[in-house]
């Protein structure tokens, strides 16, 4: 029978547009996040990070923003490319000295 | 620094063979993690070592896997008797002393298939 696999939320942008990847996270005491992005074929990659004691952080085109009050934490990226494409996963550190907790990704598609 | 190296890239095997896969991880880092990566399951840590010794061995699927870090700059995960259900890609990942929830650096991962 056909096998069912994990079923990813897909973000299809244009090329030149913004994108907006969510993440909502699952413990309030969280107090480090990252998100990694992952192209076919290769390991997950670090992009930006952010602590509990911030709530926006820029980088080079990318922009995190994390709301504590919703729990959610957002990934902004300016001016999509076609690079830009891949699977982008949020990652919490619960508390303490645990490891990283990975969300189950989202998949960026940039139309050319 | 070169990364976290893994090998082998790609690994094909039988049923019944041990496959054994290796990591380096970023010098410096007291942190290693092992997962597997699968359509059906997603990213699932598998175990992970601080300062060479396994901390936390739940994510093991069963005794056929088992995972040594015998010096600081070497690991190995092995599963004997491998089987299909264990295709996938196995990813390697380092972190620096600060802590277990700090940053992961992953390799480039082992993408394993067992017929």
């Amino acid at each position: 029978g056909e096998s069912v696999g994990l079923h990813l939320p897909t973000l299809s942008v244009q090329e030149g547009d913004n994108s907006i990847i969510n993440c909502a996270y699952s413990n309030s005491a969280s107090d480090y996040f990252i998100w990694y992005k992952q192209e076919s074929g290769k390991g997950p990659q670090f992009i930006i990070d952010i602590r509990s004691n911030m709530d926006k952080r820029q980088g080079q085109r990318v922009t995190v923003l994390l709301n504590k009050t919703v729990k959610h934490l957002s990934l902004q990226i300016a001016a999509t490319q076609p690079g830009d494409s891949a699977v982008y996963f949020c990652a919490e550190n619960y508390s303490g000295n645990t490891p990283l907790v990975f969300g189950k990704g989202t998949r960026l598609s940039v139309i050319a | 620094d070169a990364g976290v190296i893994q090998s082998p890239r790609h690994e094909v095997t039988e049923m019944g063979q041990e496959v054994t896969l290796r990591c380096k991880p970023i010098s410096g880092h007291d942190y290693l993690f092992w997962y597997r990566q699968t359509m059906m399951r997603g990213l699932e840590l598998l175990i992970y070592f601080n300062n060479n010794v396994p901390i936390d061995d739940s994510g093991m699927p069963e005794d056929r896997f088992s995972a040594k870090m015998p010096n600081a700059s070497f690991s190995t995960l092995k599963i004997q008797p491998s089987e299909p259900r264990d295709s996938a890609v196995y990813f390697c990942a380092s972190s620096d002393p600060r802590g277990a929830g700090e940053t992961q650096y992953f390799g480039p991962g082992t993408r394993l298939l067992v017929l």
